[in-house]
């Protein structure tokens, strides 16, 4: 049972655009939430992370949109630089001591 | 200066062995995690050791067990290694559990043949 979901698997976005990665769970009992990246051969890093009581957190170019009735969660990179290309991982918990995480997006951000 | 550190990088070895991976960190965590990825890419938590102390033990073989000699240190020893186990497996690190920002390593990508 996959409580959250990435259900785009890869994203191609030109060189200045928006990208914007999706994230669907099933518990609504998640109140924290997180985005990884994650490039070939290393560990995922920590990009940005969003509570419940909030709608919206910004951190630069990243910023992350929660909309709890739908039980999404977004990532938007704007504007997107070929730097960005790499797996995006979203990841949840309802602070039980573990994160539970979708199967990631690969983003490619064309030249 | 590496955060979350994890050795061996690469691991290939042959079914019915047994294998120790190390990790450590050097961030002062209380927390270390060690989670699975298989090859349909789900990053799965396996174990979490809070103040050298077992919090979290996911359904896995008790072929896997985790030893955390100091809050630094969290090891994974496999036991009679099956293909199934073949994946990449990362530690992590974090001050508190679940409410936190983890740090991971850079993984072990474990072959079983």
């Amino acid at each position: 049972d996959q409580q959250v979901k990435q259900n785009s698997p890869s994203l191609s976005v030109q060189e200045g655009r928006i990208s914007i990665l999706n994230c669907d769970y099933t518990n609504s009992m998640f109140d924290y939430f997180l985005w990884y990246k994650k490039y070939p051969a290393e560990g995922p890093t920590f990009l940005i992370s969003i509570s419940s009581i909030k709608d919206k957190n910004e951190d630069g170019r990243f910023t992350v949109f929660l909309n709890k009735s739908a039980k999404h969660l977004s990532l938007h990179i704007v504007p997107s630089q070929p730097g960005d290309s790499a797996v995006y991982f979203c990841a949840a918990s309802e602070r039980t001591y573990k994160y539970i995480f979708g199967t990631g997006t690969r983003l490619k951000v064309l030249a | 200066d590496t955060a979350v550190s994890q050795t061996p990088k690469y691991l290939v070895t042959q079914m019915g062995n047994d294998k120790s991976i190390k990790c450590e960190q050097n961030l002062g965590h209380d927390t270390m995690y060690w989670y699975k990825q298989d090859s349909k890419k789900f990053l799965k938590i396996m174990f979490s050791y809070n103040n050298k102390e077992l919090i979290i033990n996911e359904t896995v073989p008790n072929r896997f067990s985790p030893k955390s000699p100091d809050k630094a240190h969290l090891n994974l020893h496999i036991n009679s290694l099956e293909l199934g186990d073949s994946a990449v497996y990362f530690c992590a690190s974090s001050q508190e559990p679940a409410t936190d920002t983890q740090y991971f390593g850079p993984g072990t990508r474990l072959t079983v043949l």
